[in-house]
């Protein structure tokens, strides 16, 4: 399986100032046929369902504000909220779909300093 | 829009069968694949597998050997059953669209194993 490892597990950020998230996987998930990374990110507030915010590892959905921003590529990827809102207090998953079983980072909570 | 809900019972005694169906509306089930993810309370998320609508499937190795995920494309509905269940099962279980990424998801059910 491959074991996808965030950090940190929490962090409080003020209103307006950025909010990094890392994601690491313990193989590639770049496949080298298309150039593509097998990665998403996700968005869970409590009591709902995760929300998918980002695919390819930075391909926003559509409709997911500006702010998230997704990069890295093969093993080190990165979420990044450029001015944190008070909406986007949750917690945060990466994912791998380069190979089954499909496996989730542990989650990172984000909340306000 | 493409919906998922999910039903079935929320509570299962132990060493039963747990068995949900997903409801999709809003598009048709025969394309992409469809996945049941779990995650118990307070706890992280846990892939259980997949069918595509032609009946293929493909199952987290954890659960392989207590898990059939099956379709029905005429009801436009697919199904999860887990046997012999213990307490460690019970979660909220979602069912979500899944090509690659999961993009879709239902609201969730909460599955209690207790007797």
């Amino acid at each position: 399986d491959i074991v996808m490892t965030q950090s940190p597990d929490s962090l409080a950020v003020s209103l307006g100032e950025r909010a990094t998230i890392n994601c690491k996987s313990s193989q590639s998930v770049l496949y080298s046929s298309n150039n593509k990374n097998y990665l998403a990110w996700y968005q869970q507030k409590p009591g709902q369902p995760p929300k998918l915010l980002i695919h390819w590892a930075s391909t926003r959905e559509f409709g997911v504000p500006d702010r998230f921003s997704g990069s890295g590529s093969g093993t080190d990827f990165t979420l990044t909220i450029s001015s944190l809102q008070a909406e986007d207090v949750a917690v945060y998953y990466c994912q791998q779909y380069y190979t089954t079983p499909r496996t989730f980072g542990q989650g990172t909570k984000v909340e306000i300093k | 829009q493409v919906q998922l809900q999910e039903s079935g019972p929320g509570l299962v005694k132990p060493s039963e069968t747990l068995s949900l169906t997903c409801t999709v509306s809003g598009g048709s089930i025969s394309s992409y694949y469809w996945s049941w993810i779990r995650q118990p309370p307070g706890k992280g998320l846990e892939w259980i597998g997949y069918i595509y609508y032609n009946g293929n499937t493909n199952y987290n190795p954890s659960l392989k050997s207590r898990v059939t995920i099956s379709v029905d494309t005429s009801k436009n509905q697919f199904s999860l059953k887990l046997t012999s269940v213990t307490t460690a099962d019970t979660a909220v279980y979602y069912c979500v669209r899944s090509d690659n990424y999961f993009d879709y998801w239902g609201q969730g059910t909460l599955v209690t194993v207790s007797s």
